[in-house]
C-alpha cells in the first residue's frame, strides 16, 4: 500500500499573492496529477506529469506552475491568487500505463480573501 | 474536443430502488473508462474500471457499469441502492495525448432517501 500526503490542508491566501500547494507519494507511481475540484464542476486538470522533469499542461493550467523534481513529489503555484477564489486542489498518482487506478491525497482547500 | 459528459448533477433514488447514473464520452480512440466515488469528507476513490473486452463490468458494493462504443457511454447501475451509497460519483476517461491524461465528468450527486 502506500499514501499520497498533501500539505496544506487547508491554505489562505491574499488577492496577487503566489502560494504553493505541495504533494508526496510513496507508491513508486510514475505518473502524477494536480486537479482542481470547485463545486459542480467536478475535477479539472491542472498539470500532470507523466515521469521526474517532466510537465504536461491540462486544460485549466493558465495562472499555475508546477514542478516535479523528484519522482515522489509534485508541487503545484498558483502564480497571483483571485480574490473571492475558493476550491479544493487534489493531488493523485497512478503507474504510467493506459488503464490504471489514479490514488488522490484528501486535498487542499484553498481560500482567497 | 475530449471529454466526459455527466448529464445529472443530482439524482435522488429510495432505498432498495434501482439505480443508473449516466456518462458519456466523447474521444476518437479506445476508451479506458472509470468511475470514482467520493464519500462524504473522504477522498476520491476506485468503483471500477474498464478495459477493452466484456462490455459489462463488476465493481465494489454491487455496482456494475456497461460500456457502449455506439451510443460513446458508460453508464453506472445498481440493483437495490443502500443509504450508505450516498455519495458523489465520477465518470473518468483516460486518453492518450502523448502521455495519458486522465479526464473527469463533472460528477453526479447521490442521494438516497429513505
Amino acid at each position: 500500500g502506500g499514501i499520497i500526503t498533501q500539505t496544506p490542508k487547508f491554505l489562505i491566501g491574499q488577492e496577487g499573492q503566489k502560494l504553493t500547494l505541495k504533494c508526496q507519494q510513496n507508491f513508486n507511481h510514475d505518473t502524477m496529477y494536480w486537479y482542481r475540484q470547485d463545486s459542480g464542476k467536478g475535477l479539472r486538470l491542472i498539470y500532470y506529469s507523466i515521469t521526474e522533469n517532466d510537465l504536461q499542461k491540462g486544460d485549466l493550467s493558465e495562472g499555475y506552475d508546477a514542478s516535479r523534481e523528484k519522482k515522489s513529489s509534485f508541487s503545484l503555484t498558483v502564480t497571483s491568487a483571485q480574490k473571492n477564489e475558493m476550491a479544493v486542489f487534489l493531488c493523485a498518482s497512478s503507474r504510467l500505463v493506459s488503464a490504471e487506478t489514479l490514488y488522490f491525497g484528501s486535498g487542499t482547500r484553498l481560500t482567497v480573501l | 474536443a475530449q471529454s466526459v459528459t455527466q448529464p445529472d448533477a443530482r439524482v435522488t433514488v429510495s432505498e432498495g430502488a434501482s439505480l443508473q447514473l449516466r456518462c458519456k464520452y466523447s474521444y476518437f480512440g479506445t476508451p479506458y473508462l472509470f468511475w470514482y466515488v467520493q464519500y462524504p469528507r473522504q477522498g476520491l476513490q476506485l468503483l471500477l474500471k474498464y478495459y477493452p473486452g466484456d462490455p459489462v463490468v463488476q465493481g465494489v458494493n454491487g455496482f456494475e457499469a456497461e460500456f457502449s462504443k455506439s451510443n460513446s457511454s458508460f453508464h453506472l447501475r445498481k440493483a437495490s441502492v443502500h443509504w450508505s451509497d450516498w455519495a458523489v460519483y465520477f465518470c473518468a476517461v483516460s486518453m492518450w495525448t502523448g502521455g495519458y491524461k486522465v479526464v473527469f465528468g463533472s460528477g453526479t450527486r447521490l442521494l438516497v432517501s429513505p
